[in-house]
This record gives C-alpha cells, sequence and structure tokens, in this order.
C-alpha cells in the first residue's frame, strides 16, 4: 500500500543548528515526492520538489530509493523557518496528480 | 498568480445540518481536490474532480459529497453534519492530470459542529 511516514511531530531545534525532517515512503510504483510547508497564519505550499533538485531557502532534499526516504535538510536553521512540514507521494497513473501526504512535523526553531 | 478562495474562514454549524464548503480557482485548472488537515493525521484526501461533472472519491469519502457544476466551483457537502467532521478542511487545484502540476491551496476552512 502507498503510504508516507514522517516519524516525528515536533522536531526543536535552536537557530543556526543543522535540521533533517524525515520522511519515508511506500511505494511500488516510480515514487514523484515533494515537501510542503505551511508557515502560520498561512496557505500550504509547495517548498521543492525531488525531479527539481533545487535548494529552496536553503533546503534540499535526495530521494534515496534503496532507504526509501526523502529527507528535508538544511545546514543552518533560521528562525522563519518554524512552520509545519508535510512530504507527499505522487501517485502516477489515472486522470489525476494526486498526492498522498504525511502526517507532518511541527519544526519549531527556538533564537 | 493563481487564487484558490474559500467561501468562509471560520464555520459553527449543528449537529444534522447540511454544510456546504465552497472552493473557487480562478486559473483554468482541471483538477480541484477537497482534504481535511487534522492534528496528528496530516492531509487526507476526501474527494477530488478531474473535469467539470467528474468526481472520484479518496480515501475518506464517507459522510461527504461534492458537486462540481462549473470548471472553477467545487464544494463540498456535509449532507449531516456530526462532531468528528469538526476540522480544518482544505481546498487544493491544480491545472492538468496528464503531466505534473503544482497543486495550490486555499486558506482553508475550519468547520466545528457542535
Amino acid at each position: 500500500a502507498q503510504r508516507v511516514t514522517q516519524p516525528e511531530k515536533l522536531l526543536s531545534v535552536f537557530k543556526g543548528a543543522p535540521v533533517e525532517l524525515k520522511c519515508n515512503y511506500s511505494y511500488s510504483g516510480s515514487p514523484e515526492l515533494f515537501w510542503y510547508v505551511q508557515y502560520s497564519r498561512q496557505r500550504l505550499q509547495l517548498l521543492l520538489r525531488h525531479i527539481s533538485r533545487e535548494s529552496i531557502k536553503g533546503f534540499t532534499a535526495d530521494l534515496n530509493k534503496g532507504e526509501t526516504s526523502f529527507h528535508l535538510k538544511k545546514p543552518f536553521a533560521q528562525e522563519e523557518d518554524s512552520a509545519m512540514y508535510y512530504c507527499a507521494l505522487r501517485l502516477d497513473g489515472g486522470a489525476t496528480n494526486k498526492l498522498i501526504f504525511g502526517t507532518g512535523t511541527l519544526l519549531a526553531v527556538q533564537p | 498568480d493563481v487564487k484558490v478562495t474559500q467561501s468562509s474562514r471560520y464555520l459553527v454549524k449543528r449537529t444534522g445540518e447540511k454544510v456546504f464548503l465552497e472552493c473557487v480557482q480562478d486559473m483554468d485548472h482541471e483538477n480541484m481536490f477537497w482534504y481535511r488537515q487534522d492534528p496528528g493525521l496530516g492531509l487526507r484526501l476526501i474527494y477530488f474532480s478531474y473535469d467539470v461533472k467528474m468526481k472520484e472519491k479518496g480515501d475518506i469519502p464517507e459522510g461527504y459529497s461534492v458537486s462540481r457544476e462549473k470548471k472553477e466551483r467545487f464544494s463540498l457537502i456535509l449532507e449531516s453534519a456530526s462532531t468528528n467532521q469538526t476540522s480544518m478542511y482544505l481546498c487544493a487545484s491544480s491545472l492538468t492530470a496528464t503531466i505534473w502540476y503544482e497543486q495550490y491551496f486555499g486558506p482553508g476552512t475550519r468547520l466545528t459542529v457542535t
């Protein structure tokens, strides 16, 4: 069955510390993975997509098919990174861009 | 700039009431989605639509129905609201289904059923 697992509900770090938000997936097809972010009182928005291999706001994520993981990383956390982060898996096939979301991790960056 | 709007930010309804949540997008997107967002459960897909008058069940459709009479509008209907439907409801849209396209989200409607 398709599944996205984010094992941490809350991750608290100090400003300037490295951040790693964990995401593991289960999918028999060819995975396409994303990170979405929701800042306080803002709408959910796309942060990055594994295919584009970009660094957005200093965040990167590498798809590791062997470990079925797509962890989000940033070397030095900033207070403005505090938000809810969701990992999402796109299911191929069908007539839609259907996503399966993980349960989310709340990142709290302390000053 | 893609705009997805939802009719209400906050809504309070009584058990048994019929509830309509409206979503409108202004970018001629083919796909529209309804999710509910609950702490510890993340986003769960209720229903989606890939064309006018077309709809498919998501992962948790029980107790909900949808309507898409026009391309820009996707309505979520709670036929008889129950307290376990208290949640944040998010609408999203994406351009097309044949290739990947980003889902754009609305601001959400926080529904409380008492």
